[in-house]
Parts: structure tokens; sequence; C-alpha cells
């Protein structure tokens, strides 16, 4: 049973495409999260959406834009993809009263040629 | 800004001897602090976390972490490093809206 799962797990495409990337958690957690991680391992936080509300915003460009339909669910829609967008996102979700951790699904490599 | 430090890139160590990994974090606000691991082609795994109480942390697959408050640090151990350890680990801190910022990473490679 995948806690948190996303799809695809790996994207290529071209540079000025749309593509979309799906994540779905069934831990029953209220808060759910995108991290891109680059070549060099760094994660950054994306966004973070606490009961379908978006409370972490960082600074990304407006090609991209999540949607969460339920707390179940935080997709990932991203427009014009550029060169630089190519990284591995990852997927987490935690449960936010008590501090707890963070669960984090396998990752989408994405690849823009 | 809350943040966390990993000084070293990559750690080397010996099959069966202790292994460290670095963290210090800064100072400001309440350290709610974090280990993860990342196996490659994997998603991130919670290992442990300090956010009151015990200075020293227990953790999954034997690690373990001691909270330092005068020397703001919150290092990872194990007594005895396994080839299976090797990978790459992280240090975290929550902050304000729960956001987590990570540290750069450090490489541990267990050497047989």
């Amino acid at each position: 049973d995948t806690a948190v799962s996303q799809t695809p797990k790996y994207l290529v495409t071209q540079m000025g495409n749309d593509k979309s990337i799906k994540c779905e958690q069934n831990l029953g957690h209220d808060t759910m999260y995108w991290y891109k991680q680059d070549s060099k391992k760094f994660l950054k936080i994306m966004f973070s959406y606490n009961n379908k509300e978006l409370i972490i915003n960082e600074t990304v460009p407006n090609r991209f834009s999540p949607k969460s339909p339920d707390k179940a669910h935080l997709n990932l829609h991203i427009n014009s993809l550029e060169l630089g967008d190519s990284a591995v996102y990852f997927c987490a979700s935690s449960q936010v009263q008590g501090n707890n951790e963070q669960f984090f699904g396998p990752g989408t490599r994405l690849t823009v040629l | 800004a809350q943040s966390v430090a990993q000084p070293e890139d990559q750690v080397n160590v010996a099959e069966g001897n202790p292994l460290t990994v670095k963290c210090t974090y800064s100072v400001s606000g309440n350290p709610y602090l974090f280990w993860y691991v990342q196996y490659p082609n994997r998603g991130l795994q919670f290992l442990l976390k300090y956010i009151t109480g015990d200075n020293l942390v227990k953790g999954s697959y034997g690690f373990e972490a001691e909270f330092n408050k005068s020397q703001t640090s919150f290092h990872l151990k194990k007594p005895s490093a396994l080839v299976s350890d090797s990978a790459l680990y992280f240090c975290a801190r929550r902050g304000g809206y729960q956001k987590v910022t990570f540290g750069t990473g450090t490489k541990l490679q267990v050497i047989p």
C-alpha cells in the first residue's frame, strides 16, 4: 500500500509544452507539499496546501500552478516548460498537528529537451 | 531566517566504525529538527526528529541524534556503520506555516 504516490515517474518533453504531475496520499494527512530537487540534490519547497488551502508559495514562476481538488490530492501543472525546469519533483504529506514528519513520494523525474 | 547547515558534502566511514553526519542550525526560534535519508532514485524517508525533551533522540535503523543547544548542533550518529547505510542524508528544520527547510545534504559512503 503506497502511502504517497506520484504519476508519472518519468516525464520527458519538449520546451514550451505543458505537463502535469499528479500526487495522492492515503495517509489521511491534512497538508501536502511539492518540492524540487535539482541536479546537485538541493531540495527546495515550492508549495504547500493545508486542507486544500494554499499556505506556502515560494518564489516559483507562475508557470507552475498547484491544484488541490481534495485533501488527498495535490497536482502540479507546469506551463511553457523550460530547460531549467528539468529536475526531480517530490510530493510529500504530513499531519501538521504535533510537528510530525513528512512522508515523501517516489519522485517524478522531469526532463525538458 | 531559520535554517540548517550541513558542512560536509561527503562522509566516508569504514563498515563497523561509528559514523557522524553533522548538522548545525541557526539560533532564531524553536529548533524543530529532523533527519531524513534518501536512497538512490527514491524519495526521502524520515529517520528521527527533535521537538522537545531528551537531547538524545533515537530513530530508525539504529540511528540517533544529539541535540546540543550550546553548539546549536543536531548531529546524526550510529555506533556501527553498515554498507547499506550508504545514502544521502538531509537535516531539516520546521519553521513558520509548517515550512520545512532542508540542508544541502551529506552523502554517506560506508566502505566495506
